[in-house]
């Protein structure tokens, strides 16, 4: 049973720029959330979607934002890049209740 | 709303010595609770959850944890540990809501195995 899928694992970007990560949850999973790891704030909570719908999101200016696809897949984009948003995204999905599977992140440097 | 403190940042033991990571929870609904690992350059890995019944789970490498609802806590042990096990703990809550799911993590244990 493969595991959640991101993509790219690694992605440098200029500030200003746009990015698009990806996530696929694994099979049968409907729900998708997303998370941001940095040194100074740990992990903290983006949002989730469930069935293509934003049912959770965390305290993010509007510069990030997500959607979930009819396959479940998910993707998470983050506009006009400051330096602040290098971090690590983690996708995680989920059966409801049965806890959280995390991908192995995309490492975002914005230089 | 949830929250999560992780008392220790970094956890020095020898290899063979037992281990206990504690985590305290604070929530105003009713929880379930997640201990994840990560290794350096890698995702979280789930390593054990409470959802219901039994208050003590294991994980299949050894290590368990224990639902304490009077103390809000969920202290993650291992009776030894080895060299292997050098990684980042974290503990984690979600809200036991009908929608809209998230994890509530504490601020990470480092636990370093010394030979």
């Amino acid at each position: 049973k493969a595991g959640v899928t991101q993509t790219p694992r690694y992605l440098i970007k200029t500030r200003g720029q746009q990015v698009t990560l990806s996530c696929s949850p694994i099979s049968g999973h409907r729900s998708v959330s997303w998370y941001q790891q940095t040194p100074g704030q740990g992990l903290q909570f983006l949002f989730e979607y469930f069935s293509e719908t934003q049912r959770n999101k965390g305290n993010f200016p509007g510069r990030f934002s997500g959607r979930q696809f009819s396959n479940s897949r998910s993707e998470m984009n983050v506009s006009t890049l400051e330096l602040g948003d290098s971090a690590l995204y983690l996708c995680a999905s989920s059966l409801e209740g049965a806890g959280y599977t995390f991908g192995s992140g995309t490492r975002l440097t914005v230089v | 709303a949830q929250s999560v403190t992780q008392l220790d940042s970094q956890v020095p033991v020898f290899e063979e010595a037992p281990v206990e990571l504690r985590c305290n929870y604070s929530s105003s609904v009713s929880v379930y609770l997640f201990w994840y690992v990560q290794y350096p350059n890698q995702g979280l890995q789930l390593l054990l959850k409470y959802l219901s019944g039994s208050t003590l789970v294991e994980s299949i490498n050894g290590f368990e944890a224990e639902f304490n609802k009077s103390q809000t806590s969920f202290h993650l042990r291992k009776p030894s540990v080895h060299i292997s096990d050098t990684a980042e703990y974290f503990c984690a809550v979600s809200g036991r809501m009908e929608y809209g799911n998230k994890l509530v993590f504490g601020a990470g244990t480092i636990l370093r195995v010394k030979s």
